[in-house]
């Protein structure tokens, strides 16, 4: 039973560029959160899907925005990309209305230099 | 939502029984306790969750005092494989729920 997935590991961007992250859900799982980590933080919660739609949105700009597919998989979007968008973006998969615990990927490593 | 803090850091050695207390003095009346870890370069892992008095795993132990204003992560005998970030956060139970992740404790396990 595979896990939460992502893709790519690691990628370096420009600032002004645009990126797109991918995320598969852990099976059976319907709902997908993405959560960014700046180097020695905590990760920040920026967005959550379920059926298709954005359920609920942490504290960042409208550059940030993200799709769920029909098969729960998911991806972020992130426009005119700044220096201060270098983290780690991670995945989480759960089940809605389901039990306490999140499943998080390895996440995406992404450089803006 | 509930406001957490930890200590940033926790030196220890194998074999050890390490605890670290989270304060959270605004907890909601339906808040749980769930504490994380993260290992670097990796996501977090769900460690434990609780409400009130003492739940207990195979990993780690949570005692969550008659006020719910703090609680403490227990793990026994640590290893240099504990070495890791330790995030306590409140909030509902539901996994739909947003977690909002503190600046965690590091905790150092040495030889």
């Amino acid at each position: 039973d595979a896990g939460v997935t992502q893709s790519p590991t690691h990628l370096i961007k420009t600032r002004g560029q645009q990126v797109t992250l991918r995320c598969s859900p852990k099976s059976g799982h319907d709902t997908v959160s993405w959560y960014q980590q700046a180097l020695g933080q905590g990760p920040q919660f920026i967005f959550q899907y379920y059926e298709e739609e954005e359920r609920q949105r942490g504290n960042f700009p409208d550059r940030f925005s993200g799709h769920q597919f029909p098969n729960y998989s998911s991806e972020l979007n992130v426009n005119a990309l700044l220096l201060g968008d270098s983290a780690l973006y991670l995945c989480a998969s759960s089940s809605f209305g389901g039990n306490h615990e999140q499943y998080f990927g390895p996440g995406t490593r992404l450089t803006v230099t | 939502l509930a406001k957490t803090t930890q200590p940033i850091s926790m030196d220890s050695y194998e074999g050890q029984e390490v605890n670290i207390t989270c304060s959270h003095n605004n907890i909601a009346t339906n808040d749980y306790i769930t504490w994380y870890q993260q290992f670097p370069s990796q996501g977090p892992r769900f460690i434990i969750q609780g409400y009130k008095t003492k739940v207990t795993n195979e990993v780690a132990s949570l005692f969550i005092p008659a006020d719910r204003k703090s609680s403490t992560l227990s793990l026994p005998r640590v290893s240099l494989s504990d070495t890791a970030v330790y995030y306590c956060l409140v909030g509902g139970m539901d996994s739909s729920y947003k977690l909002i992740f503190g600046s965690g404790t590091r905790l150092l396990v040495r030889p």
